[in-house]
């Protein structure tokens, strides 16, 4: 079975500071982690993957996350905050085969602040 | 390409009736999945269909949910009597069951029981 826990429901930072949101994983099979943000009354849309290649995945907008075994995590950075990044941002996991289901994080709602 | 198409995008109902919400998937996809959305639980899975095929319903909540995917471009989540805590979003994904089984999510739809 796969989980995964986000640390901090709420992140707050200012405009150019450092984005970092956590998520540890938990998964009997090697696994495929995501991470999806969320715009107001929007769908979910994917931020980056991986899937058992390089351990630092580069993503849309800048966001860039390392998967790291030995800690089961699969942390979400960006250098400098811009304030389009205001979102709610999910991390995911999913066992390592095509046609399963994601298992969603609670999600961490980043606000960035002038 | 058009993504995945979801309607209605609200529905305000009472309680007792019958609600349908339904789904077109990306063309070509053959994985289907409804999640619901919450304040207090997040983003459930509450079934995925692959090839049609209902692989995984344990995320139903009451037999008052049903969902059925008839054909591969159309599905339907159905809740018959509907009750005030079913009020929530409700998102439809779908995959390609192929590669790293990203999902590509519709814009939800956003059901009020009164």
């Amino acid at each position: 079975a796969q989980s995964v826990t986000q640390l901090g429901s709420h992140v707050s930072v200012s405009e150019g500071a450092l984005v970092l949101l956590r998520c540890n994983y938990s998964s009997s099979v090697p696994p495929y982690l995501f991470w999806y943000v969320q715009y107001p009354n929007q769908g979910l849309q994917l931020l980056l993957k991986y899937t058992s290649a390089a351990t630092l995945v580069k993503g849309i907008n800048g966001f860039e996350a390392e998967f790291k075994k030995s800690e089961t995590s699969f942390h979400l950075t960006k250098p400098s905050a811009h304030m389009r990044d205001a979102a709610e941002y999910f991390c995911a996991v999913s066992a390592n085969q095509a046609g399963t289901a994601l298992i969603f994080g609670k999600g961490t709602t980043l606000s960035v602040s002038s | 390409d058009a993504g995945v198409i979801q309607s209605p995008r609200h529905e305000v109902t009472e309680m007792g009736q019958e609600v349908t919400l339904r789904c077109k998937p990306i063309s070509g996809h053959n994985s289907l999945f409804w999640y619901r959305q919450t304040m207090m639980r997040g983003l459930e899975l509450l079934i995925y269909f692959n090839n049609n095929v209902p692989i995984d319903d344990s995320g139903m909540p009451e037999d008052r949910f049903s969902a059925k995917m008839p054909n591969a471009s159309f599905s339907t989540l159905k809740i018959q009597p509907s009750e005030p805590r079913d009020s929530a979003v409700y998102f439809c994904a779908s995959s390609s069951g192929l590669g790293t089984g990203e999902l590509f999510f519709g814009e939800g739809s956003r059901l009020t029981v009164l």
